[in-house]
């Protein structure tokens, strides 16, 4: 079973500050995603990382594959109230031909104005 | 909104019950998962479906069943439910059978057993 650990698990940081949350396994994965879950809704895809290395950002938002597509991190810069949320990551099986994605149990992310 | 619909967004029933709970992908999607979730447990994945026939179990207890139509909706069907029961169920929609494929959420049905 492969299986993802989140860290940390909770954080509450302050409008404006930096923060990141690290997504780690011992399995080595084809992909991998970060979904951001808001109270009452379901998880939304912010990205896809697949290769090793890779870096993605979105706006405030820089995400990064490990070399060996093990681990990955989240890193927010200047946080927002809008970015409080459950920031979970999955990984995809390698050398898999079904589709199951591994989540981990997430980072639940408070950002106080 | 992610066009994934899941009916009812609120269950509350007694143990030894049975429930079902409904899912429309979005337009044109052919694969259909299954996760529940859990404060101690996270997201996990119970079972996919893609055009109709089972492509992958995860963690499904042997109470529970599930099935896609020939429509594409699929039904999540909960039986003998016990208190450990109580969780968030998500259905999700994917286009792609692939493992990069994106999964658009439902809002997820909440049951709770009392």
């Amino acid at each position: 079973t492969q299986l993802l650990e989140q860290s940390p698990q909770f954080l509450s940081i302050q409008e404006g500050e930096n923060l990141t949350v690290y997504c780690n396994s011992s399995s080595v994965f084809s992909s991998l995603q970060w979904y951001r879950q808001e109270p009452g809704e379901g998880p939304v895809l912010l990205v896809t990382v697949v290769t090793g290395g890779e870096v993605k950002k979105l706006k405030r938002l820089t995400f990064q594959f490990g070399d060996a597509r093990k681990d990955s991190s989240l890193h927010i810069t200047a946080a927002q109230p809008g970015d409080t949320g459950l920031y979970l990551c999955a990984g995809g099986p390698s050398g898999g031909s079904n589709y199951k994605l591994t989540f981990g149990k997430g980072t639940l992310l408070t950002v106080n104005p | 909104d992610s066009g994934v619909t899941q009916t009812p967004k609120h269950l509350i029933t007694a143990t030894g019950q049975r429930v079902t709970l409904r899912c429309s992908p979005r337009s044109g999607d052919l694969s259909v998962y299954w996760y529940q979730q859990s404060l101690d447990q996270g997201l996990q994945f119970l079972i996919q479906y893609y055009n109709g026939e089972e492509r992958a179990k995860g963690n499904i207890l042997e109470r529970f069943s599930a099935q896609q139509f020939p429509d594409l909706h699929s039904e999540l069907n909960l039986s003998s439910l016990e208190l450990g029961d109580s969780a968030l169920y998500f259905c999700a929609s994917s286009g792609t059978a692939s493992n990069t494929g994106e999964l658009f959420f439902g809002e997820g049905s909440r049951l709770t057993v009392l």
